[in-house]
């Protein structure tokens, strides 16, 4: 995945400092949204997910905040460590026509946690 | 472990030589699916899998074809390749819970055409 990653915007936090990564979608009619993490070399991993009907979920260090207003979406990582370095992407399910749903994926932002 | 796993991790081939990237999870998910990956571009479904002999185009199928004879495995089949196919691709699958959200992805097979 290295490559994947060299137009993306970067976020350079330091190491036990708060990360705060955001993501725009574009259906307002999209009820389910996702977070993923993309380590280098490496295939997507689910991190975290919420419903249209929530506007915050929290994990382990990780929280997602949902904005219907304005279609924004964020995760915030608490006390970021080196090993939350990795590009950082959201997904929205978003409903079609004929009764389907499609999940659209952003380009991702690249999070590098300096020591 | 649970685990999807592709295989080969690298290629490059020539344009018009077929070629197959597996794809194989050991979950018993029902939903399977093949995305590639281009820079600055989000993830973009190929084609993408219900369960065994349901198959179905994605965003951007053209070029590519794929099978689903058996529930753990869905290769990837590009008949004629060609440059505009060289991609990182990655293979997810999920249960039939989480239906279209793919819950776990593969590590990727870099692919160049030339």
């Amino acid at each position: 995945g290295e490559s994947v990653g060299l137009h993306l915007p970067t976020l350079s936090v330091q190491e036990g400092d708060n990360s705060i990564i955001n993501c725009a979608y574009s259906n307002s009619a999209s009820d389910y949204f996702i977070w993923y993490k993309q380590e280098s070399g490496k295939g997507p991993q689910f991190i975290i997910d919420i419903r249209s009907n929530m506007d915050k979920r929290q994990g382990q260090r990780v929280t997602v905040l949902l904005n219907k207003t304005v279609k924004h979406l964020s995760l915030q990582i608490a006390a970021t460590q080196p090993g939350d370095s990795a590009v950082y992407f959201c997904a929205e399910n978003s409903p079609f026509s004929g009764g389907y749903n499609k999940l659209i994926f952003g380009a991702g932002t690249r999070l590098a946690v300096h020591p | 472990e649970a685990q999807v796993t592709q295989n080969p991790r690298y290629l490059i081939t020539v344009t018009g030589k077929k070629l197959t990237v597996t794809c194989s999870q050991n979950m018993n998910h029902e939903y399977m699916s093949w995305y590639r990956q281009d820079p600055g571009l989000g993830l973009r479904q190929i084609y993408y899998s219900m369960n065994v002999e349901v198959t179905d185009k994605g965003d951007v199928p053209e070029g590519y074809k794929v099978s689903r004879k058996e529930k753990r495995n869905f290769p990837l089949i590009l008949e004629s390749p060609s440059p505009n196919q060289t991609s990182l691709y990655f293979c997810a699958s999920s249960s039939s819970g989480t239906g279209s959200v793919p819950g776990f992805f593969g590590q990727g097979t870099r692919l160049t055409v030339v």
